[in-house]
């Protein structure tokens, strides 16, 4: 069974920083793109930024040059470092598992964890 | 705004059939595969369709899918209370190299 199990999320003031993580199970997580998606309360999906099993990274132009995807195979674990946060940055975090290959589906989903940015 | 174009919200009674639509471009839904998700109230999203119209295990084949060019649509017969949710679409798009999401249909069963 797959497991996805985010972590990291909290309050942190405006401008600030915060390092999300994601810990992968139930599959062979070197074969896998994973992506993080967000919703900000009350909004829609927003997908944030993705990275394939090679190691390719993309982001969505909300993010980028704020935000670094990252994962270590070895502990089959995700990451998403995001730094200058502002209150539009406020949301659950999803991790995704895709189909496979970067622009593939995303099949399976954690629970998600809220990241508020406030002063 | 969202890079695809879903209806707000859409209802129909039990028993009965809905579709609900999602509108893209060349760059994103006619040129990748659609899928689609379901989120009740508080959960994460659930994956209904993939490659625009296959089923992962578990999924009953009340829920449906299909593309045509820019635009897709998920179908649902036989409602059920319990298919009250946020229903979205999602591709990849190949000019942004990112993954985008409709805006979300709000499926109420009357």
């Amino acid at each position: 069974e797959v497991q996805l199990l985010e972590s990291g999320g909290g309050l942190v003031q405006p401008g600030g920083s915060l390092r999300l993580s994601c810990a992968a199970s139930g599959f062979i997580f070197t074969s896998y793109a994973m992506s993080w998606v967000r919703q900000a309360p009350g909004k829609g999906l927003e997908w944030v930024s993705g990275i394939s099993s090679g190691g390719s990274t993309y982001y969505a132009d909300s993010v980028k040059g704020r935000v670094t995807i990252s994962r270590d195979n070895s502990k089959n674990t995700l990451y998403l470092q995001m730094n200058s946060l502002g209150a539009e940055d406020t949301a659950v975090y999803y991790c995704a598992k895709t189909g496979g290959y970067i622009s593939s589906w995303w099949g399976d989903w954690g629970q998600g964890t809220l990241v508020s940015v406030s002063s | 705004q969202s890079v695809l174009t879903q209806p707000p919200s859409v209802s129909a009674a039990p028993g009965q059939k809905v579709t609900i639509s999602c509108s893209g471009s060349s760059s994103n839904i006619g040129d990748n595969y659609v899928s689609w998700y379901q989120q009740l109230p508080g959960t994460a999203p659930k994956l209904l369709i993939y490659e625009n119209n296959k089923r992962p295990s578990g999924i009953p084949d009340r829920f449906s899918g299909s593309k045509s060019g820019t635009s897709a649509t998920l179908g649902i017969t036989g409602l059920q209370t319990g298919d009250e949710a946020d229903y979205y679409c999602g591709t990849w798009d190949s000019s942004l190299s990112a993954g985008v999401f409709g805006g979300g249909t709000k499926l109420t069963v009357l």
